[in-house]
């Protein structure tokens, strides 16, 4: 079956740091893959998305490139502000029997950001 | 605001209660999610629905009963829960292609005593 594995955290960081949260997921067939993230008593809501090998998806200074070489969706930004402080989580989506999107999720990764 | 709301919020319930969490979705999507957040594991998705036909039941016990009327609600219906059932319970609405986005309500944070 399909699957997500991301790094746990808590990663904390000073304000203006570099980001790098590592995403490598193992699937049959051609997932789109997807960074959610969560703010603290809030649903999931979509960060960016990649739907195909080689795409960059980005979105308020984060990027993640599609990378089927190493199956990987690394998610990246240049300096991170106190408000990115979430939690991320990578998923990947297949399509379900039935006409429906099946979507598998990392475990999530808690970023702190100090000012 | 995503388009999808859930309520309530906050719910404590004891054991023996029977009570419902409901979903409503404006977007316009054909497929429904219930899906259940614990501490420390990855996201499980409980109940799907696409077109209001339950297409996936992922090995959910019997204490909890899905309900889509139509394609903009889903409920959950709860009873004779266990402690160990508290956690954040997380509706979404997508469309049918595995490049769609799905969309999340802020869910609602359960409290089994």
């Amino acid at each position: 079956g399909n699957s997500v594995t991301q790094m746990e955290g808590p990663v904390t960081l000073s304000e203006e740091a570099f980001l790098t949260i590592n995403c490598t997921y193992t699937a049959t067939g051609y997932p789109s893959l997807f960074w959610y993230v969560q703010y603290p008593g809030e649903g999931l809501q979509l960060l960016l998305k990649a739907t195909k090998a080689d795409d960059k998806g980005s979105n308020k200074g984060f990027e993640a490139t599609y990378r089927k070489e190493t199956t990987s969706f690394h998610l990246e930004k240049g300096s991170v502000q106190v408000s990115d402080s979430a939690v991320y989580f990578c998923a990947l989506s297949d399509r379900g029997q039935g006409g429906y999107q099946k979507v598998t999720f990392g475990i999530g990764t808690k970023l702190q950001v100090i000012p | 605001e995503t388009g999808v709301t859930q309520t309530p919020r906050h719910l404590v319930m004891g054991m023996t209660n029977k009570k419902s969490l409901k979903c409503e979705q404006h977007l316009g999507h054909n497929a429904m999610y219930w899906y259940k957040q614990s501490a420390k594991k990855p996201l499980e998705l409980m109940f799907v629905y696409s077109l209001e036909e339950r297409v996936e039941n992922n090995s959910v016990p019997s204490r909890f009963s899905p309900e889509c009327p139509n394609s903009s609600h889903l409920f959950l219906h709860l009873h004779t829960l266990q402690p160990e059932d508290s956690a954040l319970y997380l509706c979404a609405s997508s469309g049918t292609q595995n490049t769609d986005t799905q969309y999340f309500g802020p869910g609602t944070r359960l409290t089994v005593l």
